[in-house]
C-alpha cells in the first residue's frame, strides 16, 4: 500500500522568507514522488518529481524538494516565497513495486503569503 | 503542445440522471487516469485505461464507469447521479509505461454539481 501525509493542512509566511512544505510518504518498494499546486477553480500544475539520482530536486517557478530516504520525506521549499505563490500544494507518491497504476495524494497543504 | 482538455468544464445535473465527462490526453500520451477530488475526501483515484484497457480501478461504485478510446480520448460516465458526487473532476495523462515515474499532467477539470 502507498500513502502519503501532510501534516500541516496551512502554512504562512512572509513574503521573502523561505517557504517549507511538509510531506512524508509510505510505501513497501521504492517511491516515485511528485509535488503539484492548485490554483481556485483549477486543475493541478506539476511542480517537481523525485524518481532516482540526485536527493535535491529543482522544478517550476523556484521550487525543489529533498528526497530523505531514511526520513521518509520529501520536503517542497523554496528559498524566497511570493504572494503569487499563494495555492493548495499536493504531494503525491506511486509505489515502484505495486502493480496500481496511480498517484496516492495528501489532503493538501494551503499556503499563504501576506505581502 | 496541448495540454489534457477536459469537456464540459462546468454543469448542473438533477438527482438521478446521468453524466458523461470528455477527456484529451497529450498527444502521444496512452495513459489516461481520472481523479475525484471533493473538500472531504481530497483526491480520490477513480480509475486508469492504457491502450483502451482499464488497467487499475479505485474504490468507487459501479455508477462510476470509463473507457478510453483507441485515440487515447477518454470518457468517463456517472449513472444514476448523488448528491454527493458533486465535485471536481480531474483528468490526467502520461507516457506511462509499466511502472513507471513518467509525470502526470492534469487538465483543468470538469466541475460537476448535483442538485
Amino acid at each position: 500500500a502507498q500513502s502519503v501525509a501532510q501534516p500541516e493542512d496551512q502554512v504562512k509566511v512572509a513574503e521573502g522568507n523561505p517557504l517549507t512544505v511538509k510531506c512524508t510518504y509510505s510505501v513497501s518498494g521504492n517511491p516515485y514522488l511528485f509535488w503539484y499546486v492548485q490554483y481556485p477553480n483549477r486543475g493541478l500544475q506539476f511542480l517537481l518529481k523525485y524518481i532516482t539520482g540526485d536527493n535535491l530536486v529543482k522544478g517550476s517557478y523556484g521550487f525543489e524538494a529533498e528526497f530523505n530516504k531514511s526520513q521518509t520525506s520529501f520536503h517542497l521549499k523554496k528559498p524566497s516565497a511570493l504572494v503569487s505563490d499563494s495555492a493548495l500544494y499536493f504531494c503525491a507518491v506511486r509505489d515502484t513495486s505495486s502493480n496500481d497504476y496511480k498517484l496516492s495524494f495528501g489532503a493538501g497543504t494551503t499556503v499563504t503569503v501576506r505581502a | 503542445k496541448a495540454g489534457v482538455t477536459q469537456t464540459p468544464r462546468y454543469l448542473i445535473k438533477t438527482r438521478g440522471q446521468q453524466v458523461t465527462l470528455s477527456c484529451s490526453p497529450i498527444s502521444g500520451h496512452r495513459s489516461v487516469s481520472w481523479y475525484q477530488q471533493t473538500p472531504g475526501q481530497g483526491l480520490q483515484f477513480l480509475f486508469e485505461y492504457f491502450s483502451e484497457t482499464q488497467r487499475n480501478k479505485g474504490n468507487f461504485p459501479g455508477r462510476f464507469s470509463g473507457r478510453q478510446f483507441s485515440n487515447s480520448r477518454s470518457e468517463m460516465n456517472v449513472s444514476t447521479l448523488e448528491l454527493g458526487d458533486s465535485a471536481l473532476y480531474l483528468c490526467a495523462s502520461s507516457l506511462a509505461g509499466r511502472v513507471s515515474g513518467n509525470t502526470i499532467y492534469f487538465g483543468e477539470g470538469s466541475w460537476l454539481t448535483v442538485v
